[in-house]
């Protein structure tokens, strides 16, 4: 089974301060995501990365940015917290198997920042 | 740029009786993907959809995708209660995923 996990479940931070979430895949998946989820906007796409070192901006980039040392660890990082960054956030991870890009979703990391 | 729509976004529907849940998108792609997400809970993958016409079912869930309408449907039967969730459709671009907004759907006995 494709397991992806995520470093915290719960997050409670103060504003400006950085803020590291991690993420970790053991299928050795070549694409990994990190996505941002609220009430009534749906999950929006924050960066992904289709290798080691790669990244992509996605819908909502302002006020992220991103890491990808190794294959399996993808990291967001928030520079200076914001209130308007409280969410849940959702890593997942693909690789074109099966013919398809299926992502496997983390279990979410739910921050509040104060 | 490709856009995904679902309907409805909520759905409240009496334990027993049936119901669809539709997903359109914008431009052509063949591969479609139906995810659940429970209260406070990641997404569950339910369906991969690989071509036109393509038809999968699990327990009372049935999913279908038509390329050509650029439309899959997602067909509750006999709705129970342990249905109750967040059901999002997906499409591919490339090697992401676009979401439609989530159909919340509440089944009540």
């Amino acid at each position: 089974d494709v397991k992806v996990t995520q470093s915290s479940r719960y997050l409670v931070k103060r504003t400006g301060e950085k803020v590291f979430l991690e993420c970790v895949q053991d299928m050795d998946h070549e694409n990994m995501f990190w996505y941002r989820q609220d009430p009534g906007l749906g999950l929006r796409l924050i960066y992904f990365s289709y290798d080691v070192k790669m990244k992509e901006k996605g819908d909502i980039p302002e006020g992220y940015s991103v890491s990808r040392e190794k294959k399996e660890r993808f990291s967001l990082i928030l520079e200076s917290a914001s209130t308007n960054q409280t969410s849940m956030y959702l890593c997942a991870s693909s690789s074109l198997g099966r013919g398809s890009y299926e992502q496997y979703f983390g279990p979410g990391t739910r921050l509040t920042v104060t | 740029e490709l856009k995904v729509e679902q309907n409805p976004l909520f759905l409240s529907m009496q334990e027993g009786k049936n119901y669809t849940i539709y997903c359109n998108y914008s431009t052509t792609s063949d591969r479609l993907y139906w995810y659940r997400q429970d209260p406070g809970k990641s997404l569950e993958s339910l369906f991969v959809l690989l071509s036109n016409g393509a038809v999968k079912q699990e327990g009372r869930l049935m999913a279908s995708l038509d390329t050509k309408a650029r439309l899959s449907t997602l067909h509750i039967t006999a709705a129970v209660h342990d249905l109750s969730a967040t059901y999002f459709c997906a499409v591919d671009e490339g090697n992401k995923l676009v979401f439609g907004a989530g159909t919340i759907l509440r089944v009540k006995s």
